[in-house]
């Protein structure tokens, strides 16, 4: 079965660190590309990064400079490393799975972890 | 990249059908292929219905079709059903080498 758990969400305060972990079943992560996509509480989905079969990466600018993206092979696990965190990075983050030959074809997803930024 | 832009609420009857708009640039909608759309229902993830602007996965019924023309990509739901009603989102590869979500649509069945 094809599962995908997001975990590492929380409450940070402003200029903070957190690191977000999505722990894949039933397929291999580092044969596929890996989005996350975030949404803010009452707002629309935003997509904020993804990596490659690769490893190459890349950001919304948005969040270009401040996130980082890996994964760890062994554990077939996808990170996404965020820094000087602001309010408005506060939002619900879900890990996809985009399909390397279909371009914005997110599937499937996870059940999302909140992450507040806040004082 | 700026959001696409999507009907802000769309609503309709049992047994009609609906179409939501989704206008975007030839740096994303206009240039590429690859426009999908997502269902959401409250408190849930999202749910793929269409990728490749008219391709349906498995297990999402064929009363959803996609289309698009130019700059803009439309979704059609036919036979509205109660189930239908949430949010619905289109999205779309960019010339970035990125992702734009549009600013999605409340789908009302009356």
């Amino acid at each position: 079965e094809v599962q995908l758990v997001e975990s590492g969400g929380g409450v940070v305060q402003p200029g903070g660190s957190l690191r977000l972990s999505c722990a894949v079943s039933g397929f291999t992560v580092s044969s596929n590309y890996m989005s996350w996509v975030r949404q803010a509480p009452g707002k629309g989905l935003e997509w904020a990064s993804v990596i490659n079969s690769d490893g190459s990466t890349y950001y919304a600018d948005s969040v270009k400079g401040r996130f980082t993206i890996s994964r760890d092979n062994s554990k077939n696990t996808l990170y996404l490393q965020m820094n000087s965190l602001r309010a408005e990075d506060t939002a619900v983050y879900y890990c996809v799975r985009e399909s390397s030959s279909s371009w914005s074809k997110f599937d499937p997803w996870g059940q999302g972890t909140l992450v507040t930024v806040s004082s | 990249q700026s959001a696409l832009t999507q009907p802000a609420s769309v609503s309709g009857s049992p047994g009609q059908s609906i179409t939501i708009s989704c206008t975007g640039t030839s740096s994303d909608v206009g240039g590429y292929n690859y426009v999908s759309w997502y269902q959401q229902h409250p408190g849930k993830a999202p749910k793929l219905m269409i990728y490749d602007v008219s391709n349906r996965p498995s297990g999402v019924s064929n009363r959803f079709s996609g289309s698009k023309s130019g700059n803009t990509a439309s979704l059609t739901i036919s036979g509205l059903q109660a189930e239908d009603e949430g949010d619905y989102y289109c999205s779309s590869y960019t010339s970035s080498r990125s992702c734009v979500f549009g600013t999605g649509t409340k789908v009302t069945v009356l």
